[in-house]
């Protein structure tokens, strides 16, 4: 089956700082992966998405490279700011097998930006 | 402007009772999800519905039920049979099950608290 595995943290940074949050993946088929952010009593927020190997995915100075020979999927940016405060989610979907219905979910890392 | 609603935010029952989430979604979007999000255990997911008057069970859908009469409308009760019922529910919606795009969108969430 597929399955998410992420770097869980917490992670705390000073503003400025640069950030990695790793995420591998297995999956069958050909997944496409996302990056959800999720700021404290909301809901999940799309950041950015890649569907094919190689694509690179980008929002608000975030970046994350889809790599299929690593199945890796990690988020970065290069200089954090107290706002980016938040837990961060790898996720995946896959069209393979008849389960594209459905989002597979990483546990979450908890981002802390000090000023 | 188009989203989802999730009412109310905070909800508060017995033990005992049975409680009914609202999700609402004005997208036309024809697939819905209800996940539960428990701390340090990332999303799991409850029901899924691809269609009016469709629904599937997910990974953790003993102790649940929904119903989808609407295409806009996708509410899920939360049982006395649900061992712990106490969490963070989260519904999201995307534009058609089995088709790119893949990712789903979500409403900011009910905190359920039975006692």
């Amino acid at each position: 089956g597929n399955s998410v595995t992420q770097m869980e943290g917490p992670v705390t940074l000073s503003e400025e700082a640069f950030l990695t949050i790793n995420c591998t993946y297995t999956a069958t088929g050909y997944p496409s992966l996302f990056w959800y952010v999720q700021y404290p009593g909301e809901g999940l927020q799309l950041l950015l998405k890649a569907t094919k190997a190689d694509d690179k995915g980008s929002n608000k100075g975030f970046e994350a490279t889809y790599r299929k020979e690593t199945t890796s999927f990690h988020l970065e940016k290069g200089s954090v700011q107290v706002s980016d405060s938040a837990v961060y989610f790898c996720a995946l979907t896959s069209n393979s097998g008849g389960s594209n219905y459905k989002l597979t979910f990483g546990k979450g890392t908890l981002l802390t930006v000090n000023p | 402007d188009g989203g989802i609603t999730q009412s109310p935010k905070y909800l508060f029952r017995k033990e005992g009772q049975n409680v009914t989430l609202s999700c609402e979604q004005n997208l036309n979007h024809d697939a819905m999800y209800w996940y539960r999000q428990d701390p340090g255990q990332g999303l799991r997911l409850i029901y899924y519905s691809q269609i009016v008057n469709d629904f599937q069970k997910g990974d953790i859908a003993e102790g649940y039920s929904v119903s989808r009469e609407k295409k806009e409308s996708f509410p899920l009760t939360v049982t006395s049979a649900q061992k712990n019922p106490t969490a963070f529910y989260l519904c999201a919606s995307r534009v058609r099950a089995g088709v790119s795009p893949y990712e789903q969108y979500f409403g900011p969430g009910t905190r359920l608290t039975v006692t």
